[in-house]
């Protein structure tokens, strides 16, 4: 079984700063998926990045990147010149392959983007 | 292209009643998936189904029916509906290709009394 853990419950950022929420995982799985999802206040489930493991190189999306640590097993996401709008939950996941292509979350961590 | 929706969108049951919520995708994907959000707690896996006519357990399936009649929807049953049950309900559905991207609904939110 896969578990994910976010130790940070809360964050705070100013505007146009920069942000890095962590995240660590512990897998026997050998190919897999991470993932990070964001979730305002109106509950949509948003995919922010996604990481393949065999990949070395860590993925960007815009002001989003993260920093991939296979062997320590973390997986961070850097949120760059924040904006009011990147308010929310942002949740970490798992996901093994092949197989049910089921995802393991971790508890989230509440963002607040301060003006 | 509506993606993936749900019904309803909130309810409030008492102890012991039962409800049915409905998932539905319109985009043919084999995989959809129930999960449940409790605060503090993140997303967990209730029940899935990787196509038409089966589903199996997840990580909290105690408490929940589903089924898979057709394959664009998929439904959660509560057959007597505890407090516990209490939770933010969401759906998701992924492709047989590129199975990695999970598109989740709008969720329900259930209150039991």
């Amino acid at each position: 079984a896969q578990t994910v853990t976010q130790s940070q419950p809360e964050m705070s950022v100013q505007e146009a700063e920069t942000v890095t929420l962590s995240c660590t995982y512990d897998t026997s799985e050998s190919n897999y998926y991470l993932f990070w999802y964001k979730q305002p206040p109106s509950r949509q489930m948003i995919l922010v990045i996604r990481q393949e493991a065999y990949k070395q190189q860590n993925a960007t999306e815009n002001r989003f990147s993260v920093n991939f640590q296979k062997a320590a097993k973390s997986f961070s996401l850097k949120i760059s010149d924040s904006q009011l709008g990147d308010t929310a939950m942002y949740f970490c996941a798992f996901m093994a392959v092949p197989g049910s292509y089921q995802l393991t979350f971790g508890k989230g961590t509440k963002l607040s983007v301060i003006p | 292209n509506a993606g993936v929706t749900q019904t309803p969108k909130f309810r409030v049951l008492k102890t012991g009643q039962s409800m049915t919520l409905l998932c539905a995708q319109d985009m043919n994907h084999e995989y959809m998936y129930w999960y449940r959000q409790d605060p503090g707690m993140g997303l967990r896996l209730i029940h899935y189904s990787v196509g038409e006519g089966t589903t199996a357990k997840g990580e909290v399936p105690d408490g929940y029916n589903v089924s898979r009649l057709k394959k664009q929807n998929f439904l959660l049953g509560l057959e007597s509906a505890a407090p516990s049950q209490t939770s933010v309900y969401f759906c998701a559905s992924t492709r047989q290709v590129f199975q990695e991207t999970q598109y989740f609904g709008p969720g329900t939110r259930l209150l039991v009394l």
